[in-house]
Order: C-alpha cells, then sequence, then structure tokens
C-alpha cells in the first residue's frame, strides 16, 4: 500500500481532458514540492512536473500540475493516444524520511 | 546529453550477493544527488537508496536498510550499489536516477537511466 494514494486508472477519449489526483498528508504532500513522472510501455519514468506546477523545457502546456494542502493532481489536455502511458506522482516524506511514490495511474485514451 | 547507464544486473540466489553499477556523463556528477529507484515485473516505483553530492548523507528505504549500501565516486562519474542477502522480492529493474539538488531529500528526479535487471531466485 502506498503512501501517496492515486486512483489505479483513468480513461478518456481523444482530445478531452483527465486529471489524475494523488492524496498525501502534512508529512509529505502537505510541506513538500510534488512531481510528476510519466512512464510510457517499456520504458523508463521521465519527468514531467516538478515543484508542484513546473514543466521541464520540452514538456508540452498540454501537462499541468497543481496542489493544494495534502493533495496534488496533474491535469492533462487535448488528449492524444500517445499520451497512453503510467502516471507517478511523488515527494519527499518528513516522517518517514524517503522518498515516496503514488501506486501509479494507468491512463487509457480510448 | 544527461546519461545514466546501469549495469551490474542479473539472476543471482537468494541469500547472496549483487553490485550495481551506474556511468554517468553529460553533466557535472559531483554536483548532484544520485538515487537508485526500482520496479518491480508489473508494479510500481519505489525509491531504494540516495547519495548525496559528497557522499556526506545517504538514505535507504526501510525494506533495503542494513543490506544495501550506495557509493559514488566522483572522480569517475559512478555510483554503486552493494547489494547483500538478497531476497527473491528484490527482484526488480534497478533505475540510476540523478537529482535535481545537491542532496537526495527535497529534490525531484530529473534524468533516469534504462535499467538493469536484477532477479533473484534458486
Amino acid at each position: 500500500q502506498s503512501v501517496l494514494t492515486q486512483p489505479p486508472s483513468v480513461s478518456a477519449a481523444p482530445g478531452q481532458k483527465v486529471t489524475i489526483s494523488c492524496s498525501g498528508s502534512s508529512s509529505n504532500i502537505g510541506n513538500n514540492y510534488v512531481s510528476w513522472y510519466q512512464q510510457l510501455p517499456g520504458t523508463a519514468p521521465k519527468l514531467l512536473i516538478f515543484d508542484n506546477d513546473q514543466r521541464p523545457s520540452g514538456i508540452p502546456d498540454r501537462f499541468s500540475g497543481s496542489k493544494s494542502g495534502t493533495s496534488a493532481t496533474l491535469g492533462i489536455t487535448g488528449l492524444q493516444t500517445g499520451d497512453e502511458a503510467d502516471y507517478y506522482c511523488g515527494t519527499w516524506d518528513s516522517r518517514l524520511v524517503a522518498v515516496i511514490f503514488g501506486g501509479g495511474t494507468k491512463l487509457t485514451v480510448l | 546529453e544527461v546519461q545514466l547507464v546501469e549495469s551490474g544486473g542479473g539472476l543471482v540466489q537468494p541469500g547472496r550477493s549483487l553490485r550495481l553499477f551506474c556511468a554517468a556523463s553529460g553533466f557535472t556528477f559531483e554536483d548532484y544527488a544520485i538515487h537508485w529507484v526500482r520496479q518491480a515485473p508489473g508494479k510500481g516505483l519505489e525509491w531504494v537508496s540516495g547519495i548525496s553530492w559528497n557522499s556526506g548523507t545517504t538514505g535507504y528505504a526501510d525494506s533495503v536498510k542494513g543490506r544495501f549500501t550506495v557509493s559514488r565516486d566522483n572522480a569517475n562519474n559512478s555510483l554503486y550499489m552493494q547489494m547483500n542477502s538478497l531476497r527473491a522480492e528484490d527482484t526488480a529493474l534497478y533505475y540510476c536516477v540523478k537529482g535535481s539538488g545537491s542532496f537526495y531529500y527535497h529534490y525531484h528526479m530529473d534524468v533516469w537511466g534504462k535499467g538493469t535487471t536484477v532477479t533473484v531466485s534458486s
């Protein structure tokens, strides 16, 4: 059971918008930055969002991140079939003294 | 181009040891923390260990504490992980991951290697 809670799966049609939630506590999301990682099938994870809402260079603005209290959200607009992947949230946990990840969310673009 | 290339994985019997290696290039290795993150077959990501820029601080997941030891050689842009007393549940793809800051805590991970597979089985 992951410390950060994500829905196991989400789905939406091409062109639509989807959000993926990541729920934690005051020892992790509540007091630390959140990052998001995209893992396309058969590949290594890639950084998508850092510091809650910042995009690395090369990441399209269809991807966005936000944080409120002890939860974070990844948003993807204009869905494409190439967005089908597993998405993970991650942060530092001050109580566990460890980096933690959510269990991952599988995005299906119908 | 920033690159991290892992090696050293393989098939090992329970209770035995293995040493993973990560070769870094394309950035000033000595300035950044580096992590090991693993992914069991069909499962999610699990942070294993982190080491700060000068080896001054290291951290481990509870699941590997006391069995795994991370180290680095800044002169040779290299990261290592000595894995002892291996268990079946250590079977996973092990990624070497660059941190975005000097310390492994609080900073996100920004570049991932392709991973090396460790299989613990008799």
